[in-house]
């Protein structure tokens, strides 16, 4: 079955920090990755995702995320937060045609100003 | 603006009663889907609904009812036999399934009192 695993449930930065959010994700066969924000009191809201091709992809508000197939991963990175980025963040997967996205259990990131 | 809306933003609920939160999209989607946002546990699918007249249970549906006669709405019933109804519930849609990116609503908060 499908899984995603987020390990950071909490991650607390100084503004100007480099960030790095690990997803894993368990399926053998071809997946969609996504990772969504969802800021205090709003939606969730796409910040990247990959569907195929360049494994480096570029997203929203300077984050980019690396999918590695060897690694089952595909982690979110930043290289400079601001107190803006405070908010929760989602790792999902889905599979073409069967009309689920499965949602890791999110990390709670908190920038210090 | 094209969107999902949620409506109420809040709602309380006493035991036992069955009450309905309406999802309204205006993005000519024909996947639409309920989630279940709980704290520490990430989204977890209720239902969704790939086209009208036509849906399908996720991980959780046990206490939970929708239905789809229009392509733009897919309500959700949480009935009396729900055994923790409080939480976050969360609507989305998405163009194909699982083959693109999902959209969210608002969502909306319930409470059982």
């Amino acid at each position: 079955a499908q899984s995603v695993s987020q390990h950071n449930h909490h991650v607390i930065l100084s503004e100007a920090a480099s960030l790095e959010l690990g997803c894993n994700y368990s399926y053998g066969g071809t997946v969609n990755l996504f990772w969504y924000v969802q800021y205090p009191g709003q939606h969730l809201q796409l910040l990247l995702k990959y569907f195929s091709g360049d494994p480096l992809v570029k997203g929203i508000k300077g984050f980019e995320a690396e999918f590695i197939k060897s690694k089952f991963s595909f982690n979110l990175r930043k290289p400079s937060v601001q107190w803006s980025d405070t908010a929760e963040y989602f790792c999902a997967s889905s599979t073409s045609g069967t009309y689920k996205y499965i949602f890791g259990t999110g990390t709670r990131l908190k920038v210090l100003a | 603006d094209g969107g999902i809306t949620q409506s109420p933003k809040y709602l309380f609920r006493k035991e036992g009663q069955n009450v309905t939160l309406s999802c309204e999209q205006n993005l000519n989607h024909d996947a639409m889907y309920w989630y279940r946002q709980d704290p520490g546990q990430g989204l977890r699918l209720i239902y969704y609904s790939q086209i009208v007249n036509d849906f399908q249970k996720g991980d959780i549906a046990e206490g939970y009812s929708v239905s789809r006669e229009k392509k733009e709405s897919f309500p959700l019933t949480v009935t009396s036999a729900q055994k923790n109804p409080t939480a976050f519930y969360l609507c989305a849609s998405s163009m194909t399934g699982g083959g693109g990116e999902a959209f969210f609503g608002q969502g909306t908060r319930l409470t059982v009192v």
